[in-house]
């Protein structure tokens, strides 16, 4: 029983298309997050909610907007996709805020084409 | 604006032998570390954490040390398997903060 899952695992698309990826945590945590790791490697956080509220919303553009239905998933629906787009996306929890270790997805391999 | 960084983007090491990575950070405020390891096609998973009010923590084959001096911390793998090979994240936090800054990983190859 996975603990954070996200899907789709990998997503190829073509520019200027709609996109979601989806999350879902069973650890009972109250934070969730989405983390980009682009081509160079570097893992930079991007959107964190606690208990369904946004607690950190990161220079991202605004085709990047997040939806917490409730507090065990946190969606990512990306618009307009850009090349640049291109990039793994994890997800994550943790218990509290990001002073508690993180449980993170398998990652989204997002593809722009 | 890289807050936490590791210079090293690969390791090469012999299986027995001790894996030693290295990881560098700017924030004087970060009191709080953790180092993850991702295979392929996975996420990070948590591997072992320290606070700067220790500059040791230890948990089997797994040792972290922290230099809050020269902002320094590295992880030490003894002795070193085959199955530690994958990529190695140092991240940084503080205990008040709610994000933890990330490196961008050393790839460690374990040679049988």
């Amino acid at each position: 029983d996975t603990a954070v899952s996200q899907t789709p695992k990998y997503l190829v698309t073509q520019m200027g298309n709609d996109k979601s990826i989806k999350c879902e945590q069973n650890l009972g945590h109250d934070t969730m997050y989405w983390y980009k790791q682009d081509s160079k490697k570097f893992l930079k956080i991007m959107f964190s909610y606690n208990n369904k509220e946004l607690i950190i919303n990161e220079t991202v553009p605004n085709r990047f907007s997040p939806k917490s239905p409730d507090k065990a998933h946190l969606n990512l629906h990306i618009n307009s996709l850009e090349l640049g787009d291109s990039a793994v996306y994890f997800c994550a929890s943790s218990q509290r805020t990001a002073s508690e270790k993180l449980f993170f997805g398998s990652g989204t391999q997002l593809s722009v084409l | 604006d890289q807050q936490v960084k590791q210079n090293s983007p690969s390791l090469s090491v012999q299986e027995g032998r001790i894996s030693i990575l290295n990881c560098d950070y700017t924030n004087s405020m970060f009191d709080y570390f953790l180092w993850y390891k991702k295979y392929p096609a996975e996420g990070p998973t948590f591997l072992i954490s320290i606070s700067s009010i220790k500059d040791k923590n230890e948990d089997g084959r797994f040792t972290v040390f922290l230099n809050k001096s020269a902002k320094h911390l590295s992880l030490h793998i003894v002795p070193s398997q085959p199955g530690d090979s994958a990529v190695y994240f140092c991240a940084a936090s503080t205990y008040t903060g709610n994000q933890f800054y990330f490196g961008t990983g050393t790839s460690l190859t374990v040679i049988p």
